[in-house]
């Protein structure tokens, strides 16, 4: 059975680096054509694809968030890890990780999500 | 990035209805095109994959079609628990982009 669940900050502050941890259970990060990404929801608003790490340490980013952020994974804890950089409100969002497949690129598992707000 | 639009955004439609969703991409992303359902407050849930291909444990009601840009959801019997905001996204190229969605309410 496959579980995924993001921790990290529900408040940050503008300019303070987002540092999220998805903890896993149910596969390995080490197993060919896997990979772990995270997506963002604005409240109301449509999904936004941020980063995506594979087995193979391949990392994928999203153009317009590049400079910003950051994927890692932690193999032998289940863990991967997204930072994002100079967090700004229009950044206040549900984060999603999301268990994923290298062939044909699908999510097919995901965390329940947290909030996180951007606020002084 | 593949830009992915969505058509309608929103939709009524009544218990037993037949629905069509479309999504067109920018350019051509061959089948690599996956639908998901998103009820309120919880996370997406993937339907189709591959254009076609419906994911293990979802309702044959639900079915994928098309190829190169032009792709369509179909319900073929509405269910009380298929009103919700349904996505698509594309696996083509990185970034991997979603559609605005599409939200199925009540008539």
């Amino acid at each position: 059975q496959i579980t995924l669940k993001e921790s990290g900050p529900t408040l940050v502050k503008p300019t303070q680096t987002l540092t999220l941890t998805c903890t896993f259970s149910g596969f390995s990060l080490s197993t060919s054509g896997v990979g772990v990404g995270w997506i963002r929801q604005p409240p109301g608003k449509a999904l936004q694809w941020l980063a995506l790490i594979f087995w193979d340490d391949d990392k994928r980013y999203s153009p317009s968030l590049r400079s910003r952020l950051t994927i890692t994974k932690d193999t032998s804890q289940n863990q991967v890890v997204l930072t994002m950089t100079n967090m700004d409100p229009v950044d206040t969002a549900t984060y999603y990780c999301a268990h994923g497949h290298y062939d044909l690129g699908r999510f097919d598992y995901w965390g329940q999500g947290t909030l996180v707000t951007v606020s002084s | 990035d593949i830009q992915m639009t969505q058509s309608p955004s929103s939709l009524s439609a009544s218990i037993g209805d037949r629905v069509t969703i479309t999504c067109r991409a920018s350019q051509s992303i061959i089948n690599y095109l996956n639908w998901y359902q998103q009820t309120s407050g919880k996370a997406p849930k993937l339907l189709i994959y591959a254009a076609s291909s419906l994911q293990s444990g979802v309702p044959s009601r639900f079915s994928g079609s098309g190829y190169g840009t032009d792709f369509t959801l179909t319900i073929s019997s509405l269910q009380p628990e298929d009103f919700a905001t349904y996505f698509c996204q594309q696996s083509y190229i990185s970034p991997w982009t979603f559609g605005q969605g599409t939200k199925v309410e009540i008539k």
